[in-house]
């Protein structure tokens, strides 16, 4: 099955934007999920289908795709939103689900 | 709104077999186009999706794991389940039965998810 490529950590001073990266052969055929993981809590899931936001997600949480590479952008970040961030495709043959390794994102 | 909820042992010793069950509630397993997976996350590592099961029993699993799992139902509880065998200490990790709403062939949407349940092996 095919891999998607995240970066371990990023980090983002309080209020202002940062965009996460998932890169993978899959994404140009399948589109992103991405999910947020607070410690010892189950993932929730804030974009699907590339750039749609579920209910109760609030809108700084945005996504795009181009090419390989999906993104995650959190504009005006707040404390809140310092967390691990997986995102999720099939596999390029359609039959696995895949995750990223997640990126660990801290708010200064 | 559907609620999910792992239960099972939290110890199991190496070479034998963990066996997992998921409660479901506020919506029904034998749904259409609804797939119900597990997930596992070793600690401080990412996640890992094991394979689901949906309609009427059919299942898929992740390759890397086919010849160790099986995920079964059963309707008349509401529950699933995953046995996993010739457990080692790799196979520690945190397990999440989570639903996925199969809306669309070129996305996977996990929208509802157990708190997850620690799974250690040791002897």
């Amino acid at each position: 099955s095919s891999e998607l490529t995240q970066d371990p950590a990023l980090s983002v001073a309080l209020g202002q934007t940062v965009r996460l990266t998932c890169r993978g052969d899959s994404l140009k055929t399948f589109h992103a999920t991405w999910y947020q993981q607070k410690p010892g809590q189950a993932p929730v899931g804030v974009i699907y289908d590339t750039d749609k936001r579920p209910s109760g997600i609030p809108d700084r949480f945005s996504g795009s795709t181009s090419g390989n590479t999906a993104s995650l952008t959190v504009t005006g970040t707040q404390a809140e939103d310092e967390a691990d961030y997986y995102c999720s495709s099939r596999d390029r043959t359609g039959n696995d689900v895949i995750f990223g390794g997640g990126t660990k994102l801290t708010v200064l | 709104q559907v609620q999910l909820k792992e239960s099972g042992p939290g110890l199991v010793k190496p070479s034998e077999t963990l066996s997992l069950t998921c409660s479901v509630s506020g919506g029904s397993i034998g749904s259409d186009r609804v797939y119900w997976s597990w997930i596992r996350q070793p600690p401080g590592k990412g996640l890992e999706w094991i394979g689901y099961i949906y309609h009427r029993g059919s299942t898929k699993y992740n390759a890397s794991l086919q010849s160790r799992v099986t995920i079964s139902s059963d309707p008349s509880k509401n529950q699933f389940s995953l046995k996993l065998t010739s457990m080692t200490a790799a196979d520690a990790a945190v397990y999440y039965c989570a639903r996925e709403a199969g809306t669309s062939p070129f996305y996977v949407w996990f929208d509802s998810w157990g708190q997850g349940t620690l799974v250690n092996v040791s002897s």
